[in-house]
């Protein structure tokens, strides 16, 4: 089984500042790893997601994501937020050995973040 | 736009009552997967369904089921319905190979009262 803790349910920052959301996974089996994002009244789109090779992962809206294996982490950085960036972001896992999108993602609680002007 | 569609967009019924959820993958996706988003569980993982066959099963409750259609849509029903079922219900879609990139619909606020 799998689970996912995303350690801060709310982050606030200022405009233009950087910011880390911090996700860290739990899984006796190799796994794939995603974030996705969820706009107010909207479906869940997704970031960015590391399935192999370099740690460093670079999405969309300009977010960038690292995976620590030993630290069974994969938090989301962008080194400069906008007022846009206002929305819930979710980290996903997923379970590489059974291969053929054969399990659901099992998902974090969600961080919900702030930007202030 | 995913390129997924959900129908309906909201939904209020009463409890007790049955409903059925609609979704229609991306052109080319053999894979739907049906989600449940709640404010006291988050999002939970409740079925998948490959190319017309059940393929995992998650915390999906013995009122609820699924099925994928010929044409590759899906339908959740939910049945006996209850104050607790209200929540968004997300369809995603894959192409069901290895890396499970999961595509999401808009979702169907269901309300129970």
């Amino acid at each position: 089984a799998q689970s996912v803790t995303q350690l801060d349910s709310q982050v606030p920052v200022f405009e233009e500042a950087p910011v880390e959301l911090r996700c860290n996974y739990s899984s006796s089996v190799s796994v794939y790893l995603f974030w996705y994002v969820q706009y107010p009244n909207q479906g869940l789109q997704l970031l960015l997601k590391y399935l192999s090779g370099s740690t460093l992962v670079k999405g969309i809206n300009g977010f960038e994501a690292e995976f620590n294996k030993s630290q069974t982490s994969f938090h989301l950085r962008k080194p400069s937020v906008h007022i846009s960036d206002t929305a819930e972001y979710f980290c996903a896992v997923s379970d590489k050995g059974t291969g053929g999108g054969a399990d659901g993602l099992t998902f974090g609680k969600g961080t919900h973040l702030i930007i202030q002007p | 736009d995913s390129g997924v569609t959900q129908t309906p967009k909201h939904l209020i019924t009463a409890t007790g009552q049955r409903v059925t959820l609609r979704c229609s993958p991306r052109s080319g996706d053999l894979s739907v997967y049906w989600y449940q988003q709640s404010l006291d569980q988050g999002l939970q993982f409740l079925i998948q369904y490959y190319n017309g066959e059940e393929r995992a099963k998650g915390n999906i409750l013995e009122r609820f089921s699924a099925q994928q259609f010929p044409d590759l849509h899906s339908e959740l029903n939910l049945s006996s319905l209850e104050l607790g079922d209200s929540a968004l219900y997300f369809c995603a879609s894959s192409t069901g190979t290895a890396y499970n990139e999961q595509f999401f619909g808009p979702g169907t606020r269901l309300t129970v009262l």
